[in-house]
């Protein structure tokens, strides 16, 4: 089945850039809708975007202006650069993919495993 | 953009069957038949467990089960397990090409 691994910086200074990869293997990049979700500590879960590999992309409209989502299909590659950052997100970030069913493409079937992102000086 | 409201906590016996509202509007859950629910345990990636409403996935107990009235989805644990024990989330696709996600539901099996 799918694997999905995120990798970055565990830390990042207040109104520097935060930047993610998402690493899919054992399925293809152009299969699928791809997007990034996190949960701050102690609260609930954010979406924050989604990508298809054909360059169709979509925001959250409270992060809209700070986030770009990206995709390398010949590294397999899903990124996240969330620009301006604040201590408000701090977050696990989740690379996820957007399943598919018969009616369309409403939910989140694999997740990778998260990483911990800290804003701090 | 705001979120979906679910009950803060939610708690049964063994056995018991316990049912998580989720209550958006016409914009998303009453909109779509895009309402999905996760299972979230503490350090692991949150789990699907109902989609589209009422579909589950392979694999995934038929104890769970979902449903959906006007602009309120709601999700089922029925014969309630001490392993139930987590935090549980639904989502909806949104107007506009976008997902939401309910604020949260901690179960606890007393």
């Amino acid at each position: 089945q799918v694997q999905l691994q995120e990798s970055g910086p565990g830390l990042v200074k207040p109104s520097e850039t935060l930047s993610l990869t998402c690493t899919v293997s054992r399925g293809s990049i152009t299969s699928h809708y791809w997007s990034w979700i996190r949960q701050p500590p102690g609260e609930g879960l954010e979406w924050i975007a989604y990508i298809h590999y054909s360059g169709s992309t979509n925001y959250n409209p409270s992060l809209k202006s700070r986030v770009t989502i990206s995709v390398d299909t010949t590294k397999s590659q899903v990124s996240l650069k969330l620009t301006s950052v604040t201590a408000a997100d701090t977050a696990v970030y989740y690379c996820v993919r957007i399943g598919t069913s018969v009616a369309g493409t409403g939910f989140f079937d694999y997740w990778g495993q998260g990483t911990l992102v800290t804003v701090s000086s | 953009q705001s979120a979906l409201t679910q009950p803060a906590s939610v708690s049964g016996s063994p056995g018991q069957s316990i049912t998580i509202s989720c209550t958006g509007t016409s914009s998303d859950v009453g909109g779509y038949n895009f309402v999905s629910w996760y299972q979230h345990l503490p350090g692991k990636a949150p789990k699907l467990i109902i989609y589209d409403v009422s579909n589950r996935p392979s694999g995934v107990s038929n104890r769970f089960s979902g449903s959906k009235s006007g602009n309120t989805a709601s999700l089922t644990i029925s014969g309630l397990q001490a392993e139930d024990e987590a935090d549980y989330y639904c989502s909806s696709w949104r107007s506009g090409s976008t997902y939401v996600f309910g604020t949260g539901t901690k179960v606890t099996v007393l």
